[in-house]
């Protein structure tokens, strides 16, 4: 089974308009973090919330992290069509290793 | 530009050749990673290296060799690979725990014949 499992598995929006993802996970971490991969390409590193978090920002992403329910949400406001990606959450496991879920196909109509 | 390059980006190979991907991190860190990306699944950690040490192999078949001379550098050797071994290679660095933000490179697309 998966430590972290996106939720949905794509989602289509128009520009101009938000976009929420979500993460759940199984067991205590210490930080999540959430990639963006465009097509073909490698990962991005997006933002990193710690547990001791409950919100962070970076320009238009917002993260949240609910570690009483294991959940962790990313809402991009006023996307764009360069926005178009698969994002990732990403969370530790064991202390050694990141894991990552299948992923969020978002696409951002014109 | 993450600071993680890796060649060539695109490689088809037979099952009877033997192939090498490369990758080069330019960011001073100090573990570097194999990852494995197949459609419609997770992304798959294939080795850990800290400090050119092997700290983990997650359990991946040995047609898969992977060598870190320095720890700007890691390799990985392909040989008798088969049709399902097709996938993006990814190669990521951090600058020491795995759990630190990692950094990756563009990725090889390997298409096995």
């Amino acid at each position: 089974s998966q430590q972290g499992e996106e939720d949905p598995q794509a989602l289509s929006i128009q520009e101009g308009e938000n976009a929420t993802m979500n993460c759940s996970y199984k067991t205590s971490i210490n930080n999540l973090q959430w990639y963006r991969q465009n097509s073909g390409r490698g990962l991005v590193h997006l933002i990193l919330i710690r547990s001791n978090e409950r919100e962070k920002h970076s320009g238009r992403l917002r993260v949240t992290l609910d570690t009483s329910k294991k959940s962790s949400s990313l809402l991009i406001t006023a996307s764009r069509a360069a926005d178009t990606a698969s994002y990732f959450c990403a969370t530790e496991t064991s202390g050694s290793r990141l894991t990552f879920g299948e992923g969020t196909q978002l696409t951002v109509n014109p | 530009e993450t600071g993680v390059t890796q060649t060539p980006r695109h490689l088809v190979m037979g099952m009877t050749n033997k192939k090498s991907l490369k990758c080069e991190q330019h960011l001073g860190h100090n573990a570097m990673y194999w990852y494995k990306q197949s459609a419609k699944k997770p992304l798959e950690l294939m080795f850990v290296y800290n400090f050119k040490e092997q700290t983990e192999n997650n359990s991946v078949p040995s047609r898969f060799s992977p060598e870190c001379p320095n720890s700007s550098h890691l390799f990985l050797h392909l040989h008798t690979l088969q049709p399902e071994d097709s996938a993006l290679y990814l190669c990521a660095s951090s600058l020491g725990r795995a759990t630190d933000t990692q950094y990756f490179g563009p990725g090889t697309r390997l298409t096995v014949l």
